[in-house]
């Protein structure tokens, strides 16, 4: 069965500094990926996804994901984190063959202080 | 606004009554599911709908049921509600899976 696993529960960094958040998945073949964001009280809003072809995607609000499979990781960064971005984040993943039973990790609360 | 619209958006019930959250899409989305977060678990599937007429459970599934009458709604009933369904619950449609979800705001569910 599929699995996420965010290591991190509770992140904090400055205004102004680089935010990297960890996502690792098992999952024997290749996995269609996927990052959203939670603010409080809100549902969730894509940030971005990778199913096939460059590795390296752009999302939106400034924030880019890697997918490397030698890692069996999908890292989501931003280079300068502004007060806005405080929020959780969620890494997901599912499989290709009509409906994708998504799985989602736990998730990353993301601090910004100033 | 297009997206998916979740009703209500807070709800308190006893233990033992019956209810059923409404979530609608005009997005014409095929797929559309329910989900239940909890603190510490992220989000669990409970039913999905890949069609009108076409339904099928997820993770945890017990205590919930839905139908799919139409493409825009997808309803989920639960049966006879109990505490340990005091839960965030969130609607979600999409075109193509791997294009990713819409959510709905959530309905903010306790039962006492």
């Amino acid at each position: 069965a599929q699995s996420v696993t965010q290591p991190d529960i509770h992140i904090t960094v400055s205004e102004g500094a680089s935010l990297e958040l960890r996502c690792n998945y098992s999952y024997g073949a290749t996995p269609y990926l996927f990052w959203y964001v939670q603010s409080p009280g809100q549902g969730l809003q894509l940030l971005l996804k990778y199913f096939s072809g460059d590795t390296l995607v752009q999302g939106i609000k400034g924030f880019e994901a890697e997918f490397k499979r030698s890692q069996s990781s999908f890292n989501l960064r931003k280079p300068s984190v502004h007060w806005s971005d405080a929020a959780e984040y969620f890494c997901a993943v599912g499989f290709s063959g009509g409906y994708q039973k998504v799985t989602f990790g736990i998730g990353t609360k993301l601090q910004v202080i100033p | 606004n297009a997206g998916v619209t979740q009703t209500p958006k807070f709800q308190v019930l006893k233990t033992g009554q019956s209810m059923t959250l409404q979530c609608a899409q005009d997005m014409n989305h095929e797929y559309m599911s329910w989900y239940r977060q909890d603190p510490g678990m992220g989000l669990r599937l409970i039913h999905y709908s890949v069609g009108a007429g076409i339904t099928d459970q997820g993770e945890v599934p017990n205590g919930y049921n839905v139908s799919r009458s139409t493409t825009e709604d997808f309803p989920l009933r639960l049966l006879s509600a109990a505490p340990s369904q005091t839960s965030v619950y969130f609607c979600a449609s999409s075109y193509i899976s791997e294009y990713g979800y819409t959510f709905g705001s959530g309905t903010r569910l306790t039962v006492v």
